[in-house]
């Protein structure tokens, strides 16, 4: 079964650092680009980052650009997302999500359960 | 990019069809194969329904299709059922997702 779990979601004060993990099951995970998407509070889905499968090509959205880091160890199939100068605007349950398991290449196949961020003092 | 517009909410019988509507500029929406729609339970992760414009994943229902008409792309799902009730995203996808702000869809 094709599976994606998110850990490392919590309490954080503004200003601080966290780190999401996402473990990946069920298919080379090697091969494929992973994204994190978040959503906000009562409000809509927005994307975050993404990473190629060789874990050398990433791209962020505006918003975290230059305070979140994407990474990937394949060795352990787990995708990353370093959260750095948090903000109260960041405060979000953040998904993992695969593209191209099934799909082509232009949708989120597959989504994890979420994990929450709360940051706030 | 900006945000895909859809309507904040949208209502229905049961049996009915509806449309929900995702308008974009020509360079995300007018690509219609890179559009993908996404089902969301509250407390939930959202769920593939259509990608590619017009497909549907295996094991969706066949009462979800999906349509473009210039710039809009549509969600339609006929014959509404009451478990249809739930937050609907349309998305463009270019090497990162673009998405709408979300659809409320209510069965009366």
């Amino acid at each position: 079964e094709v599976q994606l779990v998110e850990s490392g979601g919590g309490l954080v004060q503004p200003g601080g650092s966290l780190r999401l993990s996402c473990a990946a099951s069920g298919f080379t995970f090697r091969h494929y680009w992973m994204h994190w998407v978040r959503q906000a509070p009562a409000k809509g889905l927005e994307w975050v980052s993404r990473l190629n499968g060789e874990g050398s090509s990433t791209s962020y959205a505006d918003s975290v650009k230059g305070r979140f880091t994407i990474s990937r160890d394949n060795a352990k199939n787990t995708l990353y997302l370093q959260m750095n100068s948090l903000r109260g605007e960041d405060t979000a349950v953040y998904y993992c999500a695969l593209v191209g398991l099934a799909t082509g290449v232009s949708a989120f196949d597959i989504w994890g359960q979420g994990t929450m961020v709360t940051v706030s003092s | 990019q900006s945000a895909l517009t859809q309507p904040a909410s949208v209502s229905g019988s049961p049996g009915q069809p509806i449309t929900i509507s995702c308008a974009g500029i020509s360079s995300d929406v007018g690509s219609f194969n890179l559009v993908s729609w996404y089902q969301q339970y509250p407390g939930k992760a959202p769920k593939l329904m259509i990608y590619e414009g017009s497909k549907r994943p295996s094991g969706v229902s066949n009462r979800f299709s999906g349509s473009k008409s210039g710039n809009t792309a549509s969600l339609i799902i006929s014959g509404l059922q009451a478990e249809d009730e739930a937050d609907y995203y349309c998305c463009s996808y270019v090497g990162r997702g673009v998405f709408g702000g979300g659809t409320k869809l209510t069965v009366l």
